[in-house]
């Protein structure tokens, strides 16, 4: 079972809220991604980093930050939600294959359902 | 177009079914495959994973990857209400490189 932990769970706010939702694993992995999922909709990427002090943008754009101070931690802040915002956040970790090992695969976080009213 | 198509379903079976879910794809590059599994409000995980084309194996499941019909597919056997979750396809073109993922198949088996 994976080690990659999200919290909190559930969040309900208010419009213009400041919020920062939390992904932690515990397996030493260099990559770390953030995904958005919506029901019937693709994962779509909307941050990643390969390593400490490394952070991109995804494919899907978006009003989110996120920070890599340590290699563990990856969190991803919104400034000011807004109801668009209301999605699922999934958070997930692999790490850079050697040749030969593994299956580089990406193990996800239960996710943070956000709901912005 | 998209990069990663797949049937979101719903997909109700009887118990003991055989189920076969599908994705195509337009990137002829890729050439890792995965399906993951996910219950309502949890994470994805992974249930299979596959490198180019053929066949693989894990007791009731079995990955099948058809590269030059850019098609991949799920096969379990003698379904049990324990495999009613969503499937997801994803693929990527070089390992550790971005994932591309289909929008998933909800699957009920019914006792």
């Amino acid at each position: 079972e994976a080690d990659i932990y999200q919290t909190p769970r559930y969040l309900v706010i208010g419009t213009g809220k400041k919020i920062t939702l939390e992904c932690s694993q515990t397996m030493g992995h260099d990559k770390m991604y953030w995904y958005q999922q919506d029901p019937g909709m693709e994962l779509h990427l909307i941050h990643y980093s390969y390593g400490v002090n490394s952070t991109e943008k995804g494919d899907l754009s978006s009003e989110s930050t996120v920070s890599r101070i340590r290699t563990e931690h990856f969190p991803l802040t919104l400034e000011s939600a807004r109801p668009s915002h209301t999605s699922q956040y999934l958070c997930a970790s692999n790490d850079s294959p050697g040749a030969g090992q593994g299956t580089d695969t990406q193990y996800f976080g239960p996710g943070t359902r956000l709901t912005v009213l | 177009q998209k990069e990663v198509e797949q049937d979101p379903g719903p997909l109700s079976v009887p118990e003991g079914a055989i189920v076969s879910l599908n994705c195509t794809y337009s990137n002829s590059a890729f050439q890792y495959f995965m399906w993951y599994r996910q219950y309502s409000r949890k994470g994805p995980e992974l249930l299979m994973y596959t490198y180019s084309s053929g066949n693989k194996e894990d007791g009731r499941f079995t990955a099948q990857v058809d590269k030059s019909s850019k098609y991949i597919s799920l096969f379990i056997r003698d379904s049990q209400p324990s495999d009613s979750a969503t499937y997801l396809c994803a693929m990527s073109v070089s390992r550790g490189n971005q994932f591309y993922f289909g929008t998933g198949t909800s699957l009920t088996v019914i006792p």
